[in-house]
């Protein structure tokens, strides 16, 4: 089955500085890569998403690119707010319907 | 995007007792998938419900702890069975997009074992 890898597990950045948060994952059937952000208590919301076809997307602050012979995806934030800290996880959807996560990254965002 | 209600939204469980967790949708949908999140921990699919039929389980889960219903469309229950205090976590029912791609998550239930 699917295995997606997260990394790095914590991230602590400085307001106004960017942060990367890079998944790998092991099925090449994989088309669907979402974003989750999850703060503390709360649902996991998505934030952005790529599908394979596609190798770049962006939404503001937020991209995420797509390597597919590499097999890995990247989340990209800019301009980094404190609203930004939360728990990001990766997620992979392979030629089924199961939606496969990552580990999850922790982010904090510094004054 | 979907609207997913979810009760309770937190409960504590004296061991070898049951708890089942409702989910319901503001829209039909064809699954319906349940996750457990345990603290600081990802998330990991437990089943996949599909109206009419038993429900599909992922290896490490079992029917018999985790039985699952879908009567309808719009609605499906989980149970977590004959609890021990290693079922602490969070429990997350989820439904697709219209494009069977973007999940929803309900708030989740919060499950304390004791």
């Amino acid at each position: 089955g699917e295995n997606v890898e997260q990394h790095p597990s914590t991230l602590s950045v400085q307001e106004g500085d960017s942060a990367v948060i890079k998944c790998t994952y092991s099925d090449s059937a994989s088309n669907y890569f979402p974003w989750y952000k999850q703060e503390l208590g709360k649902r996991p919301q998505l934030i952005i998403d790529i599908r394979s076809n596609v190798g770049e997307k962006k939404d503001q602050r937020i991209a995420v690119t797509l390597n597919k012979t590499a097999k890995h995806f990247s989340l990209h934030i800019t301009e980094t707010q404190p609203e930004d800290s939360a728990v990001y996880f990766c997620a992979a959807k392979g030629g089924g319907n199961k939606l496969t996560f990552g580990t999850g990254t922790q982010l904090k965002v510094e004054l | 995007s979907a609207v997913i209600s979810q009760k309770p939204s937190r409960d504590i469980c004296q061991r070898g007792t049951s708890l089942t967790i409702q989910c319901q949708v503001d829209s039909q949908v064809t699954m319906m998938f349940w996750y457990r999140q345990q603290p600081g921990q990802s998330l990991t699919l437990i089943a996949t419900a599909n109206q009419g039929s038993e429900a599909t389980y992922e290896s490490g889960f079992v029917i018999d702890k985790f039985p699952i219903s879908r009567p309808n469309l719009t609605f499906s229950t989980l149970t977590v069975s004959n609890m021990s205090p290693e079922d602490s976590s969070i429990y997350l029912c989820s439904v697709r997009g219209r494009m069977n791609t973007e999940a929803f998550f309900g708030q989740g239930t919060r499950l304390t074992v004791v």
